[in-house]
């Protein structure tokens, strides 16, 4: 019944290699969101797709590329990894793009360095 | 850019009192959201205002909101041991971004 959905939950891994994180939302929402919280919780958007469409892609390295099979799914994939990468992520849905929707996030996934 | 500022970052208090958090933000907006989040946790939506709305309840939630000092502010009544959790303000303009402030952290102790 889990509304919005991310794996792992945490990842460990060290510099320089590429990981990728899933999300999956099962409310029909044609839009979702990927955020980053930082350790002084500031969370920040990082893309947004609508229906599949990239809609929003704030200043992310492009070592960062979100892939969207499908509406239902949004996964980040990251390159070449660095310390500053450690974070936790949050996937998130809404009904629509544009309109006064609230956003429904996933558990989120801490992602750390080494 | 980071739109909302909350004040004060943290907040301890007792049972069964009201929190008061505050959000101001820069930019004109289309609403004002406020999310909780409890420690190792995903954020919660828990009432969004539009900018045409002056207050909003929620149970124990009220929120208001004044466009022209562009603040609004969030009120928690009879507080629980289990409102414990940081609490976000967000922002919503044209094109649907969400911006987030820095969040308050609010602590109830039994």
């Amino acid at each position: 019944d889990t509304a919005v959905s991310q794996t792992p939950k945490y990842l460990v891994t060290q510099m320089g290699n590429d990981k990728s994180i899933k999300c999956e939302q099962n409310l029909g929402h044609d839009t979702m969101y990927w955020y980053k919280q930082d350790s002084k919780k500031f969370l920040k958007i990082m893309f947004s797709y609508n229906n599949k469409e990239l809609i929003i892609n704030e200043t992310v390295p492009n070592r960062f590329s979100p892939k969207s099979p499908d509406k239902a799914h949004l996964n980040l994939h990251i390159n070449s990894l660095e310390l500053g990468d450690s974070a936790v992520y949050f996937c998130a849905s809404s009904q629509f793009a544009t309109e006064s929707y609230e956003q429904y996030f996933g558990p989120g996934t801490r992602l750390t360095v080494t | 850019s980071q739109q909302g500022e909350e004040d004060p970052q943290a907040l301890s208090i007792q049972e069964g009192e009201n929190a008061t958090m505050n959000c101001s933000y820069k930019t004109s907006i289309n609403n004002l959201q406020w999310y909780r989040q409890n420690s190792g946790r995903g954020l919660v939506h828990l009432i969004l205002i539009r900018s045409n709305e002056r207050e909003k309840h929620s149970g124990r939630l009220r929120v208001t909101l004044d466009t022209s000092k562009k603040s609004s502010s969030l009120l928690i009544t009879a507080s629980r041991a289990a409102d414990t959790a940081s609490y976000f303000c967000a922002t919503q303009s044209q094109g649907g971004k969400l911006i987030f402030g820095q969040g308050t952290e609010l602590s109830v102790k039994p």
